[in-house]
């Protein structure tokens, strides 16, 4: 079946500092990779999308290449906020023509510290 | 901006009790969701619906039962709540469709519960 893997559960940072959070996936057909972010005792909200291999996608001064040559589609940013501190899911749809159903990795919280 | 909301936001049920959390979305979204959230595992899928009278189990349907009224409103049901359903519960709606903008899940507020 489907499948997301983010390796790191917590990272922990200094302002200003820059960032990757890791995303590998699993799954036999064409993938819709998404980033979701969740601030404390908030909802998940999209953070950014792709669908298209290579091309690198950009949503408040975050960033993710989808690449399907190595199932990645890690998150990065270059200088993170305070405001940055929060918990990021990555969520894999395969694009099998089926309904839209998400799977999505354990989650990475991200811990910014003045 | 979608609009997702659920109640009660915050739950306390004995083990063996009925527990029924409810979800409205105002989108006019065709497919719902529902998910629970814990600590290593991200999100879950329980059930999730097509469209007023469909329900369809996720990944993890054990315990839990689905109703889909009308397009609006979601409920999930646990008919014998156990301590192992504690967890944050989370309804979501998104477009049938794809493409662009319409392939984003909305989240409603999510709802805590405690099963004791």
């Amino acid at each position: 079946g489907d499948s997301v893997t983010q390796t790191e559960g917590l990272v922990t940072l200094t302002k200003g500092l820059p960032v990757m959070l890791n995303c590998t996936y699993q799954t036999t057909y064409s993938p819709f990779l998404f980033w979701y972010v969740q601030h404390l005792n908030e909802a998940p909200k999209l953070l950014l999308k792709s669908s298209t291999d290579n091309k690198r996608t950009e949503h408040q001064g975050f960033y993710a290449t989808l690449h399907k040559s190595s199932s990645s589609f890690h998150l990065q940013k270059s200088s993170v906020q305070l405001s940055d501190s929060a918990l990021y899911f990555c969520a894999l749809r395969p694009l099998s023509g089926s309904f839209n159903k998400l799977t999505f990795g354990a989650g990475t919280r991200l811990a910014v510290c003045p | 901006e979608a609009a997702v909301t659920q109640s009660p936001r915050n739950k306390v049920a004995v083990t063996g009790g009925k527990v029924t959390l409810s979800c409205n979305q105002t989108n006019n979204h065709n497919n719902m969701y529902w998910y629970r959230q814990d600590t290593g595992h991200g999100l879950r899928l329980i059930h999730y619906s097509y469209g007023a009278g469909s329900t369809e189990k996720g990944d993890i349907p054990d315990g839990y039962k689905a109703s889909r009224p009308s397009q609006e409103n979601f409920s999930l049901i646990l008919e014998l709540a156990t301590p192992s359903q504690t967890s944050v519960y989370f309804c979501a709606s998104g477009d049938a469709r794809t493409g662009g903008a319409r392939d984003t899940q909305y989240f409603g507020p999510g709802t805590r519960l405690l099963v004791l």
